[in-house]
């Protein structure tokens, strides 16, 4: 079945940059897009962007451009999410999520915390 | 960019019909996800597609979708069913969700 497997949890202090991971199975990793969704404690979903672990091409919402890079190494089917000059607004959880034959399956979840 | 408006909160009593909309321009010519998430877990679709159903997820859920607006229908509703529900378009190559319905079972 397919799943999507998330690094564990994490504290920055401010400026810092953190990078989570999302390992697939059970599917053909290169052939669809990853994306990645944050959550803040009591607030509804945000895209974050895309990723196509075949091309590297991606795509970031403009509140994040400059601050995220979305990569992949697809030799161990494994996406990135790395995100700069972390803030506490960015204290969150990190989902990523892929669309396989149309239909979206989720990781669990990274929790990031921002703190000095 | 585009916008999907969902109401706060929706209440049903048990083992009634609930329905949660979610309004978009023209919504009616996208294509429609549902996501539950319960308190301290991660989303799980329950519809995809307007109105097809995972495997694994009750056929008391339903969707349908046309004009300005989506419908999520939960029938004979469970305490169970309690959660947030999102829905959520693909605009270009951009996910769009909306703020999210709070489903509470009496």
């Amino acid at each position: 079945q397919i799943q999507l497997v998330q690094s564990g949890a994490e504290v920055k202090k401010p400026g810092a940059s953190v990078k989570v991971s999302c390992k697939a199975s059970g599917y053909t990793f290169t052939f669809y897009d990853i994306n990645w969704v944050r959550q803040a404690t009591g607030q509804g979903l945000e895209w974050m962007g895309w990723m196509n672990p075949h091309s590297g091409n991606t795509g970031y919402t403009q509140k994040f451009q400059g601050r995220v890079t979305m990569t992949s190494d697809n030799s161990i089917s494994t996406a990135y999410l790395e995100l700069s000059s972390l803030r506490s607004e960015d204290t969150a959880m990190y989902y990523c999520a892929t669309l396989y034959m149309a239909q979206p399956f989720w990781g669990q979840g990274t929790l990031v915390t921002v703190s000095s | 960019s585009y916008e999907l408006s969902q109401a706060l909160s929706v209440s049903v009593a048990l083992g009634q019909t609930a329905r949660i909309d979610c309004a978009g321009n023209n919504i009616g010519s996208k294509s429609v996800q549902w996501h539950q998430q319960k308190p301290g877990q991660a989303p799980v679709v329950v519809i995809y597609r307007d109105k097809n159903r995972p495997s694994g997820i009750s056929e008391r859920f339903s969707g349908s979708n046309s004009g300005n607006t989506a419908t999520l229908t939960i029938s004979r509703a469970q305490a169970g069913d309690e959660a947030d529900y999102y829905c959520q378009v693909w605009d270009s190559n951009f996910w769009v969700f909306g703020g999210g319905t709070k489903l509470t079972v009496l």
